[in-house]
């Protein structure tokens, strides 16, 4: 498997710009997670999903920020508008079973808002 | 709420020295605790698992112990190599994921 899968590696947007990013868990992986990590928080989660299904999003920072899973192979994370804070890595991982299981996480998206 | 620390910091050891990572949590109801490594501008890496039953796990050069009652794991590298340089993370399974900032390793040759 090509493991989790996150698209695009890089954005450099401005501020007030809709910001997409992208992920492919691993086929037959039942839960996804999305994570933010910047350097004075740390990893944070922001929200998971179960079956496409959202199940915690007490994470998701603002209203600016909403996740979506329409099928088990995609999921996005949209930030509308967008917000030099908002500039931080943003990872997506998956697990098979559940949210103690081993995550297993993408190579991260690098956001850069001016 | 579950808080995470990890200390020390930053590490720099020379090459070939043995090595020991601290991380303590302040809620022992966990399933799991997990230890990660991050390379820079990259993902997490998997490198052990310990179950909440289990006292510690092993692969390789590593070896990571988990002790519930005093909120405490510990994760030992020995014969640290260069290669060894990287982040490192311990997250504990509750009800969520819950990170630790990290030690950063470096390993002089």
């Amino acid at each position: 498997d090509a493991g989790v899968i996150q698209s695009p590696r890089h954005e450099v947007t401005e501020m007030g710009q809709e910001v997409t990013l992208r992920c492919k868990p691993i086929s037959g992986h039942d839960y996804l997670f999305w994570y933010r990590q910047t350097m004075m928080r740390g990893l944070e989660l922001l929200i998971y999903f179960n079956n496409n299904v959202p199940i915690d999003d007490s994470g998701m920072p603002e209203d600016r920020f909403s996740a979506k899973m329409p099928n088990a192979s995609f999921s996005t994370l949209k930030i509308q508008p967008s917000e030099p804070r908002d500039s931080a890595v943003y990872f997506c991982a998956s697990s098979l079973r559940g949210s103690q299981e081993t995550q297993y996480f993408g190579p991260g998206t690098r956001l850069l808002v001016l | 709420k579950q808080e995470v620390t990890q200390i020390p910091a930053a590490l720099s050891v020379p090459e070939g020295e043995n090595l020991v990572l601290n991380c303590s949590f302040t809620d022992s109801a966990i399933y799991n605790l997990q230890w990660f490594r991050q390379d820079p501008g990259k993902g997490l890496t998997s490198l052990l698992l310990i179950q909440s039953s289990q006292r510690e796990q092993t692969s390789g050069r590593l070896n990571a112990s988990l002790d519930k009652s005093s909120g405490r794991s510990t994760l030992y590298i020995a014969a640290s190599q260069p290669g060894d340089s990287a982040t490192y993370l311990c997250a504990l399974y509750g009800n969520k994921l819950v990170f630790g900032a990290g030690t950063i390793l470096r390993v002089k040759s």
